[in-house]
């Protein structure tokens, strides 16, 4: 089992659209969870923070579950510029020990007009 | 601004030779880490440094070499051992709340 596992995709949505992801990771021990933006052949950049208590961002919303082990990721009011590869992070760096930050394999999003 | 610059943006590199990405940040992170992205994966830990003249292996650092003799800088040595380089390296720092923050990335071609 892969420890952070998220649908690859592709979704393809009409713009206007709510749209879901999930990423579950395996290490109940995680500390920090992210979500990531990569747009094609570019760097990856930080959208959001999760945290335990969830998180709204404008039309995103981030999710924690501890007890599931998931992490999800809500748009609403779906963009073309929404069009995107979605990454799921996993920190479970502690300040006295060597970091281990793992990656999904994105999930990749398409709106269409 | 701060932030992290990577160059080359582009690469070229025969068979056999050796090249260097350089990897620079001005954020003052401790912190700094090396990734490789093939088309259509995810990435993939090559080396990393907690601190100053101290690095750690990733997942993937067979054909690579890094050094950490500056907190600002952190190259890294793409070898002749590492049998197929063609990809997007991608450089990064951790910040406070141990978010990643990468640089725009160098893209390797073996020719």
């Amino acid at each position: 089992r892969k420890e952070v596992e998220q649908d690859p995709g592709p979704f393809n949505v009409p713009e206007g659209a709510t749209v879901a992801f999930n990423c579950t990771y395996s290490n109940s021990a995680s500390q920090s969870f992210f979500w990531y933006r990569q747009d094609c052949r570019k760097e990856p950049k930080l959208l959001m923070s999760v945290y335990s208590s969830g998180n709204e961002d404008g039309r995103f919303t981030a999710q924690l579950n501890r007890a599931s082990q998931y992490i999800s990721l809500l748009i609403r009011d779906s963009k073309l510029s929404d069009s995107a590869t979605y990454l799921c992070v996993v920190n479970n760096r502690g300040y006295s020990s060597a970091s281990k930050i793992i990656f999904g394999s994105g999930t990749r999003l398409s709106i269409r007009p | 601004d701060g932030g992290i610059t990577q160059s080359p943006k582009y690469l070229f590199r025969k068979e056999g030779q050796n090249v260097t990405l350089s990897c620079e940040q001005n954020l003052n992170h401790d912190a700094m880490y090396w990734y490789r992205q093939d088309p259509g994966q995810g990435l993939r830990l090559i080396y990393y440094s907690q601190i100053v003249n101290d690095f750690q292996k990733g997942d993937i650092a067979e054909g690579y070499s890094v050094s950490r003799e500056k907190k600002e800088s952190f190259p890294l040595t793409v070898t002749s051992a590492q049998k197929n380089p063609t990809a997007f390296y991608l450089c990064a720092s951790i910040g406070q709340f141990n978010e990643q923050f990468f640089g725009p990335g160098t893209r390797l071609t073996v020719l």
